[in-house]
C-alpha cells in the first residue's frame, strides 16, 4: 500500500460546479497535512494547509479525518484557471528527519 | 525576494556525463530538499539536509551526491548520468519540520 493514495482522475467538470478530492494516508502519527497545486510543468505550490478543525479560504475547503486517516480538499465554484493537479502531501516521521511524502496527484479540467 | 533559486532549467546530458544541479535560498530556512518528478511516480525525495552541513539520504539516493556547503546554497550531482535519471528536479526548503515546502522552479534533465 502507497503512503498517502490519491485518486488520479482526470476530473472534468464545468464551471461554476464543487468538486471534492480525497487522499488517504498510513501513518497514524501523521503530524501535518498540506494540498500544493501544480500546474503543467511547472513547480508546486502550497494551496492550504489542512488542520484538525477544518479549514477555508475562499472558494476552497480543506478537512482532516484522524479516525479514517484521511483528508479532503473541496473545491466550490469551480473556475477555469482551477485547472490544474492537486497534490496531497503528508509530514511522516519524527524530528529532523519528518519528511513530506506526496501523492501522485488528482488531475483537475474545469471546462468551459 | 526570489525565494528557492534553481540553475539551469534546462539541460541535456549523454550517458556517462557529470554535471551539478544548483540551489540557492534567501529565506534563512535551515532545511533543504531534492526531489525528482517522473510521470505517475509523484515526487519523490533523494536528499535533504536538516541544518548547514549535515546532508542525509532520503527515498531514492543512489546515483547522487550532495553538498551543503553553507546555509544558502544546497547543490546535487550527478557524477555518472543515466538515462533511467532523466527527470524534472526540484528544490525546496521549509521552515520548520511542520511546515510546508517551498519550491524552486525545477531543472528539466535529459540524459540521452
Amino acid at each position: 500500500r502507497k503512503e498517502v493514495e490519491q485518486d488520479p482522475g482526470p476530473f472534468n467538470v464545468p464551471e461554476g460546479a464543487t468538486v471534492a478530492f480525497n487522499c488517504t494516508y498510513s501513518n497514524s502519527a501523521s503530524q501535518s497535512f498540506f494540498w500544493y497545486r501544480q500546474d503543467c510543468r511547472k513547480e508546486p505550490k502550497l494551496l492550504m494547509s489542512v488542520y484538525s478543525s477544518g479549514n477555508e479560504d475562499g472558494r476552497f475547503t480543506a478537512q482532516l479525518n484522524r479516525a479514517s486517516q484521511y483528508i479532503s480538499l473541496l473545491i466550490r465554484d469551480s473556475k477555469l484557471s482551477d485547472s490544474a493537479t492537486y497534490l496531497c502531501v503528508v509530514n511522516m516521521g519524527t524530528g529532523s528527519a519528518r519528511q513530506l511524502t506526496f501523492g501522485s496527484g488528482t488531475q483537475l479540467t474545469v471546462l468551459p | 525576494n526570489a525565494g528557492v533559486t534553481q540553475t539551469p532549467k534546462f539541460q541535456v546530458l549523454k550517458t556517462g556525463q557529470s554535471m551539478t544541479l544548483q540551489c540557492a535560498q534567501d529565506m534563512n530556512h535551515n532545511s533543504m530538499y531534492w526531489y525528482r518528478q517522473d510521470p505517475g511516480m509523484g515526487l519523490r525525495l533523494i536528499y535533504y539536509s536538516a541544518s548547514e552541513g549535515t546532508t542525509d539520504k532520503g527515498e531514492v539516493p543512489n546515483g547522487y551526491n550532495v553538498s551543503r556547503l553553507n546555509k544558502r546554497e544546497f547543490s546535487l550531482r550527478l557524477e555518472s548520468a543515466a538515462p533511467s535519471q532523466t527527470s524534472v528536479y526540484f528544490c525546496a526548503n521549509r521552515e520548520t519540520y511542520n511546515s510546508p515546502l517551498h519550491f524552486g522552479n525545477g531543472t528539466r534533465l535529459t540524459v540521452t
